[in-house]
């Protein structure tokens, strides 16, 4: 199976902070990477896909890269809105997996 | 627009068989997978298994011996069965469809099991 090492686990920045947040997958899964928001009480909402594509309606603060087979999403702008757990996925093969989660809060 | 909304019951005994319904609109089962994930309480998401576009489908090997997904395309239907439940399947189920990247673009509500005596 292929493991995705999701770090921090738990994270404050400021207002208007840029914020970084990565995962490492064990072996190459390509641009077959997601990256979800879940707010309390709610459903994850997908804000990147293939890696590096914003899906539908997410603001342009937030991007993601590729450096072999490290990822990071990158919030430009923190906002109070953004404050929930974020996950990566991997769907580059069979059982698809996720990180632990990083948990972002306003400082 | 595209919508998934899971249902079944809440509170469940242990040994005893889980199933949901996982009822979609606005898009095909024959276009679109559609899986489940699972989100213990406070905890983070573990995906469970897939039924794909096609028709097949894929489990995670943790819970395999124990689930079954199927669908009905003619109703937008996928239901997931699982039997001999314990204590620890105890959390959310969601279903969520697969965009043609195999990300979830589309969740559903969520539904909250309890595996309890």
């Amino acid at each position: 199976d292929i493991q995705m090492t999701q770090s921090p686990a738990s994270l404050s920045a400021s207002l208007e902070e840029i914020v970084t947040i990565t995962c490492q997958a064990s072996q190459d899964i390509g641009n077959w990477l997601a990256w979800y928001q879940q707010k309390p009480g709610k459903s994850p909402q997908l804000l990147i896909y293939g890696a590096t594509s914003l899906a539908d309606g997410v603001p342009s603060r937030f991007s993601g890269s590729r450096s072999g087979t490290q990822y990071s999403l990158k919030i430009s702008r923190l906002q109070v809105e953004d404050i929930g757990i974020y996950y990566c996925q991997q769907a580059s093969s069979a059982p698809l997996t996720f990180g632990s989660g990083t948990k972002l809060e306003i400082k | 627009q595209v919508q998934l909304e899971e249902s079944g019951p809440g509170l469940m005994q242990p040994s005893e068989t889980l199933s949901l319904t996982c009822t979609v609109s606005g898009f095909s089962l024959t276009s679109n997978g559609v899986g489940w994930v699972r989100q213990p309480l406070g905890k983070g998401l573990v995906w469970m298994g897939t039924i794909w576009a096609g028709g097949s489908t894929n489990y995670n090997s943790a819970v395999q011996s124990r689930l079954s997904i199927s669908r009905d395309t003619s109703k937008s239907q996928v239901f997931l069965k699982m039997n001999s439940l314990q204590p620890e399947d105890t959390g959310t189920y969601y279903c969520a469809r697969h965009a043609n990247t195999y990300a979830f673009d589309y969740w559903g509500q969520g539904v909250m099991v309890t595996v309890s005596s």
